[in-house]
């Protein structure tokens, strides 16, 4: 079965200082991975994907992400947080194809970060 | 160009009652998603429509149904409404590349 996980509920860094958001991954076969963030009362926008090729991924606001296939991880990154980047992130998976979910999304529990000043 | 449209944003109703949500995906796109974000609960997958039809379902009961339109609109519908049916409703379309995007949700309310 997929399905992803992110282990923490909450990260809190102070502006200016790098922030990792954790994400590890089970799934048969490639995987498809997403991150995105939500604000409150607003809908999921998309930060970024992966899907094959370089490991590091750029998305937007500065966000980049990093694949290890060995760990099965998908951890989301920024060099310098800002305050406004306080909000839920949400990893997901792609269903594998074959089992005919489509581009259906499975997703993790959310990882709400906060940045302070 | 515009994204993913989702009317109504609030909606509220009493026990029993049936709830119809609208989407309109981006132009071009072919599938829609329903997602189903309650307090607690995370995002869960509820339909998936693709030209016409319904592809997939979550693990939701019959009472949670819907349907697609020729232009690829979609309705949700909730019949015999149930106070945990409370809860924040996102449609998406998928891009090229298999990423979802989604609208600003539908927020109901269940009284």
């Amino acid at each position: 079965a997929q399905s992803v996980a992110q282990p923490e509920d909450q990260v809190k860094v102070a502006e200016g200082n790098p922030l990792t958001v954790k994400c590890t991954y089970s799934v048969s076969g490639n995987p498809y991975l997403f991150w995105y963030v939500q604000y409150p009362n607003r809908g999921l926008q998309f930060l970024l994907k992966y899907i094959t090729g370089d490991n590091l991924v750029k998305g937007s606001y500065g966000f980049e992400a990093e694949f290890n296939k060995s760990q099965t991880s998908f951890h989301l990154k920024k060099p310098s947080a800002l305050v406004s980047d306080s909000a839920l992130y949400f990893c997901a998976v792609r269903l594998n194809i074959l089992t005919g979910g489509g581009n259906k999304l499975t997703f993790g529990t959310g990882t709400q970060l906060k940045v302070e000043l | 160009e515009a994204g993913v449209t989702q009317s109504p944003t609030h909606l509220i109703k009493t026990r029993g009652q049936q709830a119809t949500l609208r989407c309109s995906p981006i132009s071009g796109h072919t599938s829609v998603y329903w997602y189903q974000q309650a307090l607690g609960l995370g995002l869960q997958f509820l339909l998936w429509y693709d030209e016409g039809e319904e592809r997939n379902r979550g693990n939701f009961p019959p009472r949670f149904s819907g349907r697609q339109f020729p232009n690829y609109s979609s309705e949700l519908n909730v019949n015999a409404l149930e106070l945990e049916d409370s809860a924040l409703y996102l449609c998406a379309s998928n891009g090229i590349a298999g990423e979802l995007f989604f609208g600003e949700g539908s927020r109901l309310t269940v009284l």
